[in-house]
């Protein structure tokens, strides 16, 4: 069964630091993997979504990469911002069409 | 466009009793997913609708849950003989094809007392 591990589990960093928030997977067969953000009491937000065929995608001040030979993706944010405060999910897609998730990164930006 | 709704937002029921909640998907979204969330957990799989039909149950708990979407589109999950260990949050995607992004709606968050 595929495991997916997000590491770290929090992180606080002050407001305009660049920070890397790391997710691996244990079964590399994966369709694509997919980064969302959860605000508290809310539901999942899609950023960034990775076929298993590319390197990496980038959205605004988001960058995620993907190797999927090692099971390792990082989620890359430039110039944190406090409204950037939430928890981020890594989910890998199988060709079973269900997403596996991480337990995420809760992240805390301080102005 | 509308997004994923899920009702109710929140539901509170006894310990043994029927539940039942709602998913509205994106409009022409083929494939429609179930998920569960627990407190300080990643959501985690339930079950999987390829249009009418539940193309991948493997998800679900046991026998007191079920889930339809008998015309496609709105599914319903059901939960009967409800027990504590059922509180959490449901969620509910959609995706145009399988294998493509997945919606996520807001959630109902149900709590068996």
């Amino acid at each position: 069964k595929q495991e997916v591990t997000q590491i770290p589990a929090a992180l606080s960093v002050p407001e305009g630091e660049n920070l890397v928030l790391n997710c691996s997977f244990t079964d590399s067969a994966i369709y694509n993997l997919q980064w969302f953000r959860q605000d508290p009491g809310k539901g999942l937000t899609s950023l960034l979504l990775i076929q298993s065929s590319q390197r990496e995608q980038t959205s605004g001040r988001l960058n995620a990469s993907l190797d999927k030979s090692s099971g390792r993706s990082t989620l890359y944010i430039a110039a944190s911002q406090p409204g950037d405060s939430a928890t981020y999910l890594c989910a890998v897609q199988t060709g079973a069409n269900n997403l596996f998730f991480g337990t995420g990164t809760r992240l805390t930006v301080i102005p | 466009g509308a997004g994923v709704s899920q009702t109710p937002s929140n539901k509170v029921t006894e310990k043994g009793k029927y539940v039942e909640l709602r998913c509205d998907p994106i409009s022409g979204h083929t494939a429609l997913y179930w998920y569960r969330q627990s407190l300080g957990q990643g959501p985690e799989f339930l079950i999987y609708f390829q249009g009418t039909g539940a193309a991948d149950d493997s998800g679900l708990p046991n026998d007191r849950f079920f889930a339809v979407r008998p015309e496609g589109s709105v599914s319903t999950l059901k939960i009967q003989r409800t027990e504590r260990g059922d509180s959490a949050v449901y969620l509910c995607a959609s995706s145009q094809q399988p294998g493509n992004e997945q919606y996520f709606g807001p959630g109902t968050r149900l709590t068996v007392t």
